[in-house]
């Protein structure tokens, strides 16, 4: 099946301090998807992007849809103690996959404060 | 805003019995969806949902699995038989028609089987 690499793991910054983290895969996919989830919680939407080569802000997050459609990257900027999360991309395809998402592992952020 | 209601938020059962999770997805959406999370884990696909009936499965969606949309508003999930690995977070979501690309996750039901 398809496979999403995540990356960092996990990342241990200072308050203040701007954060970047990718996803890249083998397959191509129609959209990318950020989520951010907290203990206990489901996942939730940060930013969706939908072209390639698309750049989208939301507040402080800025996301990207890779040219090839291939990868995506999401950075933080100024983070703050809130940030603290698990940071999942993930892939969908089109309909003809049912919008099925396929996620990254995951990039487990800690913020020092 | 419109949520997914997922109820139990937590489940303990024994190895052998059966579950049912429920989940209310947003009203007006027509593709339901099943996901797993087992701890520390990243989020995999079970199976999703669309005109009564169910359009993909995973391999990790077997026999032991089911789902149905017993009415207009309810989207469950049941295991036949809970084994140890069954032991995870598992989420509904929903998606409106196209264009709506953003997946609606509910808050996730624990089931822990012992």
């Amino acid at each position: 099946g398809q496979q999403l690499n995540q990356s960092p793991q996990s990342m241990f910054i200072q308050e203040g301090e701007d954060v970047s983290m990718n996803c890249t895969s083998s397959s191509i996919f129609n959209t990318w998807l950020w989520y951010k989830q907290e203990p206990g919680e489901g996942p939730v939407l940060l930013i969706a992007l939908y072209k390639a080569g698309e750049l989208t802000s939301n507040g402080r997050l800025t996301a990207q849809f890779g040219i090839t459609r291939k990868d995506s990257f999401l950075n933080i900027s100024a983070s703050i103690p809130s940030d603290v999360g698990i940071y999942f991309c993930a892939g969908r395809g089109s309909g003809g996959s049912n919008y099925k998402l396929t996620f990254g592992k995951g990039t487990l952020l800690t913020v020092n404060p | 805003e419109p949520e997914v209601t997922q109820t139990p938020s937590h489940q303990v059962t024994q190895m052998g019995q059966e579950v049912i999770l429920r989940c209310v997805p947003i009203s007006n959406h027509l593709y339901f969806y099943w996901y797993r999370q087992i701890l520390g884990q990243k989020v995999e696909f079970l199976v999703s949902f669309y005109n009564n009936e169910i359009s993909e499965k995973s391999e990790i969606f077997d026999d032991q699995f089911s789902v149905e949309r017993p009415d207009g508003s309810n989207f469950t999930l049941k295991i036949r038989s809970t084994k140890l690995e069954d032991s995870a977070m598992y989420f509904c979501a929903s998606i409106g028609g196209v264009p709506n690309y953003g997946y609606t996750f509910g808050s996730g039901t624990r089931l822990t089987v012992v």
